[in-house]
């Protein structure tokens, strides 16, 4: 089955407390990213990626950190988590193709993205 | 800047009427539309995305959405509501070719179909 899984599902920490939320695809998707969900904010990008080794920040990239050494793997880091980093967050996949109408120099296609079951994230 | 208003917090509809959510999008040049769904802890799931052609998109679960290129709107709509339709439902865009490549998310809409 075509999935996006995050780990863990819930989780609450202290602040400063070093936590890794993982996410993994099994599609082969070049494109992944991570959004944070808050209430009346809808979803904000905090950081994506084009391929292994390619990253770049989102809208709100401040106090996260990600890698992506494998094609599957997207982990979320934060080093020093703080209150105004509870949120509920998610992992999403896409698959990379040549844009419609052919006159970015990217060739991208932005394809419907494919999320993770979500992150509830507590930090007190 | 490219930006999405969802000017509705919340929909109610009555199960087997028409639901229309309403979606207006600013984006520099074409724009590339699409319509999310969140169920109750769960992630968002595809429903459909105009890229370009016709302005009637359908989707999944009987959902259709219609690109108005002039009033820069997208909203989502289906002919006859059913309460497992109840959901958050999100709209996003982002610039068809160059311009930024980070999606831009509506704050969501809640739909309620009462039975």
């Amino acid at each position: 089955e075509a999935q996006v899984t995050q780990n863990p599902r819930y989780l609450i920490t202290v602040t400063g407390k070093k936590l890794t939320v993982t996410c993994s695809q099994n599609m082969n998707h070049e494109y992944m990213s991570w959004y944070r969900q808050d209430p009346g904010l809808g979803l904000r990008q905090i950081y994506y990626s084009m391929n292994v080794e390619v990253t770049d920040k989102g809208d709100v990239p401040e106090g996260y950190k990600v890698s992506r050494k494998e094609k599957r793997n997207f982990p979320l880091i934060l080093e020093s988590p703080s209150p105004n980093q509870t949120s509920l967050y998610f992992c999403a996949s896409s698959s990379l193709g040549i844009s419609p109408d052919g006159t970015s120099g990217w060739l991208l296609s932005y394809n419907e993205q494919f999320f993770g079951p979500g992150t509830r994230l507590t930090v007190l | 800047a490219q930006s999405v208003a969802q000017p509705e917090d919340q929909v109610n509809v009555a199960e087997g009427n028409p639901l229309t959510v309403k979606c207006t999008y600013s984006v520099s040049g074409n724009p590339y539309l699409f319509w999310y769904v969140q169920y109750p802890n769960r992630g968002l799931q595809f429903l459909l995305k105009y890229i370009t052609g016709d302005n009637l998109v359908k989707g999944s679960y009987g959902f259709e959405a219609e690109f108005n290129k002039s009033q820069t709107s997208f909203h989502l709509k289906k002919p006859s509501a059913l309460v497992s339709d109840s959901a958050l439902y999100f709209c996003a865009v982002r610039p068809l070719a160059g311009g930024s490549y980070i999606p831009t998310f509506g704050r969501g809409t809640s739909l309620i179909v009462h039975p």
